[in-house]
């Protein structure tokens, strides 16, 4: 099945600082990668996706960055608050299954310190 | 409303009980989806309906049953439960199940704990 390694497990930065957030896949067939910021006690919300024939997408201060070729990609978030401290997921679509299926890393938890 | 509502917020069962939860969404999503997550985990999915069938089971336990009424609810029912199952269980909706993948709304979750 698909593997999907997060890194790293926790990252502590000062405000206004950058944080990056890397995955790494194991299936070829993988066609969809969102990120999900999950605040405690809160659900996990889509932040930014990015589909496998894009190599690069922004939003703001977030950005998405994909290397099919090398099977990883990184969240790239700027000029970071402290509103951004949560728990951070990647995610990989299982391509060719017909169906929604989603396989989660494994989390960063961020902490911006003001 | 894109909102995903869960019932109940926070549930505590022993392991002789039947319970269920429930989840709803008015979005006029096609797919629905159970997650379940223990502490610092990531959620871990258990089942997919799409247009209200059944489409994918994780090799769930066979004392968690999954039911798809119509197109916006979607139950889970809990009998003889084991204290490893407590966990956060999320529901999430999509527009569709696609095989391209897109956005899941996930609920707040239901806190479960089995004594």
């Amino acid at each position: 099945g698909e593997n999907v390694e997060q890194h790293p497990s926790t990252l502590s930065v000062q405000e206004g600082d950058s944080a990056v957030i890397k995955c790494t896949y194991s299936d070829s067939a993988s066609n969809y990668f969102p990120w999900y910021k999950q605040e405690l006690g809160k659900r996990p919300q889509l932040i930014i996706d990015i589909r496998s024939n894009v190599g690069e997408k922004k939003d703001q201060r977030i950005a998405v960055t994909l290397n099919k070729t090398a099977k990883h990609f990184s969240l790239h978030i700027t000029e970071t608050q402290p509103e951004d401290s949560a728990v951070y997921f990647c995610a990989v679509h299982l391509g060719g299954t017909g169906f929604q299926k989603l396989v989660f890393g494994t989390g960063t938890r961020l902490l911006v310190s003001p | 409303d894109t909102e995903v509502t869960q019932t109940p917020k926070h549930l505590v069962m022993g392991m002789t009980n039947k319970k269920s939860l429930k989840c709803e969404q008015h979005m006029g999503h096609r797919a629905m989806y159970w997650y379940k997550q223990k502490a610092k985990k990531p959620p871990e999915l258990m089942f997919v309906y799409s247009y209200e069938k059944l489409s994918i089971n994780e090799s769930v336990p066979s004392r968690f049953s999954p039911e798809c009424p119509n197109s916006s609810l979607l139950n889970l029912h809990l009998h003889a439960l084991q204290p490893e199952d407590s966990a956060l269980y999320l529901c999430a909706s999509s527009q569709e199940a696609s095989g391209s993948g897109g956005e899941l709304f996930f609920g707040e979750g239901s806190r479960l704990t089995v004594l």
